[in-house]
């Protein structure tokens, strides 16, 4: 089955930028999604990328893909105490819906 | 649309007693997923349906949990009995088939305490 791994925790600064690490085992992947959870909240989409392309960017978001590592990172530009929360990135392969979660990245932004 | 409506949003019960969650999916999606997250797991697929009908339930624990989807607007998770590890925030999500991607979107969830 497919193995999707995230570091437990990140801490930045106020201001820097943040850059969480997502690293995955199947290849076949065709579309990864970052999620964001606040505390006491459901996961909401971030943003997307397709298995063909190797940036995104959108706004303070940056997605970067590696499919040759097969790693896939979130840069977070200017991170500001509202981006604290817990990242998960997940993927979907070529057949059906299903998402392949990975154990999500807590980010703590302080002041 | 409102998104995906789960209900209640806390639960709290005796062990041994029956749990059932429930979750009215976005209007219109073709999957619905249910995840169970702890602190210790991580956030786990436990079932998910494709129009209605069960496609993979490998992910459910035990016996003691089933799911149903009887119309593609409701479907429930049941637990009984329910037993104090089963405590832990549960998820509803929907997705809908076409223009490829699969986003899914989540409720709010439900937060299960068993005493």
């Amino acid at each position: 089955g497919e193995d999707v791994e995230q570091s437990l925790f990140l801490s930045v600064r106020e201001g820097d930028s943040s850059v969480i690490n997502c690293t995955y085992t199947d290849s076949s992947s065709t579309y990864l999604y970052w999620y964001k959870q606040e505390p006491g909240a459901g996961l909401q989409l971030l943003t997307y990328i397709f298995s063909n392309m190797d940036m995104k960017q959108d706004q303070r978001l940056t997605v970067l893909l590696n499919k040759k590592d097969k790693h896939l990172s979130l840069r977070i530009a200017d991170t500001q105490t509202g981006d604290s929360a817990i990242y998960f990135c997940a993927l979907q392969r070529n057949a059906g819906n299903m998402l392949t979660f990975g154990g999500g990245t807590r980010l703590m932004v302080k002041p | 649309d409102a998104g995906v409506i789960q209900s209640p949003r806390h639960e709290v019960t005796e062990m041994g007693q029956e749990v059932t969650l429930r979750c009215k999916p976005i209007s219109g999606h073709d999957y619905l997923f249910w995840y169970r997250q702890t602190m210790m797991r991580g956030l786990e697929l436990l079932i998910y349906f494709n129009n209605n009908v069960p496609i993979d339930d490998s992910g459910m624990p035990e016996d003691r949990f089933s799911a149903k989807m009887p119309n593609a607007s409701f479907s429930t998770l049941k637990i009984q009995p329910s037993e104090p590890r089963d405590s832990a925030v549960y998820f509803c999500a929907s997705s809908f088939t076409g223009g490829g991607g699969a986003e899914a979107f989540f409720g709010q969830g439900t937060r299960l305490t068993v005493v």
